[in-house]
């Protein structure tokens, strides 16, 4: 099972948008609506940020979001803000019943 | 206050075995999947196996597969992790995970790690 691809940086300065593509095949991401994604900051466990596609666990601010196109999953970051800084994951259910991460994105923010 | 607290990681030579075991608090143990979840030093996040609430299913990430084997005792609410045939490959941080449900819905909650060290 590949990995899904995610862009390996992004950026952004306080207070933008970005938004982080996590594109995979029609047997992972394209073929299921459960899709999540996790931020990870350095020596710290992955949390929680979204799960099937859009649904935010509560006490995640809702300046993130989540949507998904086709193949392609996205997290959208509004209002940036210095603590977003940090490592983002999606993840997928496959059809083999197994799930699959990205490679990861670290988000920057200047 | 959920809370999942791993143990049994530790450093192993190559072909050797080591088993995790992961300790659960705070909800119904038996109603939710478990599973693990690994990083390797500086890597990415990798699945690595999902166990059912009653233990019926398991799955296993290809490159694993044979090896390691997840299981679960819900009299003790404890997810366990049986690694043999270890390599240097599966040096990492091994997470210990709650499915909303099951982990296909997303994973709620993670344990601190443990950190497996496969070397001679």
């Amino acid at each position: 099972q590949s990995a899904l691809t995610q862009p390996a940086s992004v950026s952004g300065s306080p207070g933008q948008s970005i938004t982080i593509s996590c594109t995979g095949t029609s047997s992972d991401v394209g073929g299921y609506d459960y899709v999540s994604w996790y931020q990870q900051h350095p020596g710290k466990a992955p949390k929680l940020m979204i799960y099937e596609v859009s649904n935010r666990p509560s006490g995640v601010p809702d300046r993130f979001s989540g949507s998904k196109s086709g193949n392609t999953a996205s997290l959208t970051i509004s209002g940036l803000q210095a603590e977003d800084e940090a490592d983002y994951y999606c993840c997928s259910y496959t059809s083999s019943t197994t799930l699959v991460f990205g490679g990861g994105t670290k988000l920057t923010v200047l | 206050e959920v809370q999942l607290l791993e143990s049994g990681g530790g450093l192993v030579q190559p072909g050797g075995s080591l088993r995790l075991s992961c300790v659960a608090s705070g909800f119904t143990f038996s109603s939710y999947a478990m599973g693990w979840v690994r990083q390797a030093p500086g890597k990415g996040l990798e699945w690595v196996s999902s166990i059912s609430g009653y233990g019926v299913s398991t799955s296993y990430a290809d490159s694993v597969k044979g090896r390691f084997t997840i299981s679960r005792d819900n009299s003790k609410n404890t997810l366990y992790l049986q690694m043999n045939s270890l390599r240097a490959e599966d040096t990492a941080v091994y997470y210990c995970a709650k499915g909303i449900g099951g982990l296909k819905y997303g994973i709620d909650y993670w344990g601190q790690g443990a950190l497996v060290t496969v070397s001679s």
